[in-house]
């Protein structure tokens, strides 16, 4: 079975330029998760999906991120405009069973996109 | 409340031993461990619940004290290929559906 597919796997950008990161799933996980991998704060999860509905949002840095999920099998991140402390390594990752009164579910991730803004 | 690892990093030679451990301030149902290589990205490598379980995983296992809400992972004869970064996920205890928290990881080197 295909894993997770994020793509590009490298993108170098100016400041102020869009980003947009993407993200396919595995085929039947009802949770998506968008994280952000730096070296100072390691894995911060920035926003999950369930069922294609975002559900909680509170780690997106600031109202120049966004994201989406059209349906269940494509998920996107955008970042409008980019600015040099975004680069960071972006994971997408889904989960069959998600979250069940605290307990989470095992996550599958992507191999990341790694960005760079100059 | 993101829980702390310790230590930040290991370097050990082959065959030896070493134990990473995460701490948390709540109380957990569960706590998840990773493993992530250079460049790669984190693999699922077991999930310990409250009731104090210990589970292992080839050469590796982990404990779970939920009265001290800390679990420590177990890296026994060490192999080259364990070389990584271990993270830490916990799942707090009457929190809702609330996805995990990571550490920061603990970067482990085994050189021969």
């Amino acid at each position: 079975d295909a894993g997770v597919i994020q793509s590009p796997r490298h993108e170098v950008t100016e400041m102020g330029q869009e980003v947009t990161l993407r993200c396919k799933p595995i085929s039947g996980h009802d949770y998506l998760f968008w994280y952000r991998q730096t070296m100072m704060r390691g894995l911060e999860l920035l926003i999950y999906f369930n069922n294609n509905v975002p559900i909680d949002d509170s780690g997106m840095p600031e109202d120049r991120f966004s994201a989406k999920m059209p349906n269940a099998s494509f998920s996107t991140l955008k970042i409008q405009p980019s600015e040099p402390r975004d680069s960071a390594v972006y994971f997408c990752a889904s989960s069959p069973t998600g979250l069940a009164g605290g307990k989470a579910g095992e996550l599958f991730f992507g191999e990341g996109s790694r960005l760079t803004v100059l | 409340q993101q829980p702390v690892q310790s230590p930040q990093a290991v370097i050990l030679r082959e065959g030896e031993d070493a134990v990473i451990n995460c701490s948390s301030s709540k109380a957990l149902y569960s706590v998840h461990w990773y493993r992530q290589k250079h460049g790669e990205a984190p693999v699922f490598l077991m999930i310990l619940l409250k009731g104090g379980e210990q589970k292992g995983h080839e050469k590796i296992s982990a404990s779970f004290n939920e009265k001290k809400q800390q679990s420590s992972l177990y890296l026994t004869a060490s192999q080259l290929s364990y070389s990584g970064t271990y993270f830490c996920g916990t799942a707090q205890l009457n929190s809702g559906n609330t996805p995990l928290v990571f550490g920061k990881g603990t970067r482990l080197s085994v050189i021969a």
